[in-house]
């Protein structure tokens, strides 16, 4: 089953807007990345997040974990063409428990136009 | 370094037959991963590895073999294709930083069709 699930599953903006992307999970987690999914192509590490941090930013990223509510918030500012891609986050299990064993959700699908 | 490489970009099969994706990474990650895609449903996690000679189950193994007998390669066999194994299939590999935290590398994926 899905650990995370993304809302909303596409979004479609003109350049220079914010977009934020919003993910859930279920289970206690030790961090939560994000990851961009250019079409057809491989996935690529934006930004991870511990589970005992509440906010990173990294350049135009800006990234909130909410713990006790089970979810995070990706935040693209003055959004560009080239930000056209899917978005994914990822949960990773507790320490002491398998690495390599990400859980991904179904991802937004960011469109801008220019 | 070339990071995370799949072979083949592209197979078509029939069902029935067998095959193997090839995976390679020259980062001398630990970690190694296979995923499928599918319309969606996001990333799913077939098999993973956590060392040369150990494997594990993901989410969805059923129908596919894997063996990790180096740190480079991790290679992914289907046994009897079926139409449902129609999906891009993804490697990853990745290394475990301070902390426990680790992300992952991707490879370009491998588009199966099963006929």
């Amino acid at each position: 089953s899905q650990q995370g699930e993304e809302d909303p599953q596409a979004l479609s903006i003109q350049e220079g807007e914010n977009a934020t992307m919003n993910c859930s999970y279920k289970t206690s987690i030790n961090n939560l990345q994000w990851y961009r999914q250019n079409s057809g192509r491989g996935l690529v590490h934006l930004i991870l997040i511990r589970s005992n941090e509440r906010e990173k930013h990294s350049g135009r990223l800006r990234v909130t974990l909410d713990t006790s509510k089970k979810s995070s918030s990706l935040l693209i500012t003055a959004s560009r063409a080239a930000d056209t891609a899917s978005y994914f986050c990822a949960t990773a299990p507790l320490p002491g428990t398998s690495y390599g064993k990400l859980t991904f959700g179904q991802g937004t699908i960011l469109t801008v136009h220019p | 370094n070339a990071g995370v490489t799949q072979t083949p970009k592209f197979q078509v099969l029939k069902t029935g037959q067998s095959m193997t994706l090839q995976c390679a990474q020259d980062m001398n990650h630990e970690y190694m991963s296979w995923y499928r895609q599918d319309p969606g449903m996001g990333l799913r996690l077939i098999h993973y590895s956590v060392g040369a000679g150990i494997t594990d189950q993901g989410e969805v193994p059923n129908g596919y073999n894997v063996s990790r007998s180096t740190t480079e390669d991790f290679p992914l066999r289907l046994l009897s294709a079926a139409p449902s194994q129609t999906s891009v299939y993804f490697c990853a590999s990745s290394r475990r930083l301070a902390g426990g935290q680790e992300t992952q590398y991707f490879g370009p994926g491998t588009r199966l069709l099963v006929l």
